[in-house]
């Protein structure tokens, strides 16, 4: 059974563009969530998908975005990025979004 | 605010010796809690999850709930170097459908 896709592994952006970033849950998994990981910070939860909806988002500016397709694969946008926006950027999906979670790998975006 | 704590350690023992890593939570409404082992540079890997209070065992590791007391522990039993990882415990968000994440607890196995 493959396990959460993320792609690209990493990205070097520099300040005011925007990227985006992809992933594709486990086979059969509806919610997808994606987090902001860094070394101060930890874990922050940035918003969760189910079904194409967004059902909950965390304390992020609304330079962060995101959306989930039919096929429950999900991608995360943010634009006019900042030098604070450099950090692992995880995915994780579940059947639902209070059931346990399994991450990618991950996209380390480095902005200079 | 949700919030999940953790001592963030690091947290040292010896080989063989039994790892105790804890948790609390403030949000009474939680009902699942998970535990994830993160080595540096890799992303969270679930390894048990417990709804009920009480104890779950997998293996060397055990789980246990207190949710009157709004606390989780981890015990890693017969401890590895290669258990060595920064260990985060997440619980249920309740209504919001998400996991809130503690900041995690660093364990260092010495062999």
């Amino acid at each position: 059974k493959a396990g959460v896709t993320q792609t690209p592994r990493y990205l070097i952006k520099t300040r005011g563009q925007q990227v985006t970033l992809s992933c594709s849950p486990i086979s059969g998994h509806r919610s997808v969530s994606w987090y902001q990981q860094t070394p101060g910070q930890g874990l922050q939860f940035l918003f969760e998908y189910f079904s194409e909806t967004q059902r909950n988002k965390g304390n992020f500016p609304g330079r962060f975005s995101g959306r989930q397709f039919s096929n429950s694969r999900s991608e995360m946008n943010v634009s006019t990025l900042e030098l604070g926006d450099s950090a692992l950027y995880l995915c994780a999906s579940s059947f639902a979004g209070d059931q346990p979670q399994h991450f990618g790998d991950g996209t380390r975006l480095s902005i200079l | 605010q949700k919030e999940v704590e953790q001592n963030s350690g690091p947290l040292s023992v010896p080989e063989g010796a039994i790892a105790s890593l804890n948790c609390t939570y403030s949000d009474r409404g939680s009902q699942s809690f998970f535990w994830y082992r993160q080595y540096s540079g890799k992303s969270p890997e679930l390894i048990m999850f417990i709804y009920s209070n009480g104890d779950k065992e997998d293996g060397r590791f055990t789980a246990q709930l207190n949710k009157a007391s709004q606390y989780v522990s981890l015990l890693i039993r017969d401890s590895q170097p290669s258990d060595s990882a920064t260990y985060l415990c997440a619980g249920d968000g309740g209504s919001q459908g998400n996991l809130i994440f503690g900041k995690g607890t660093k364990l260092s196995v010495k062999p």
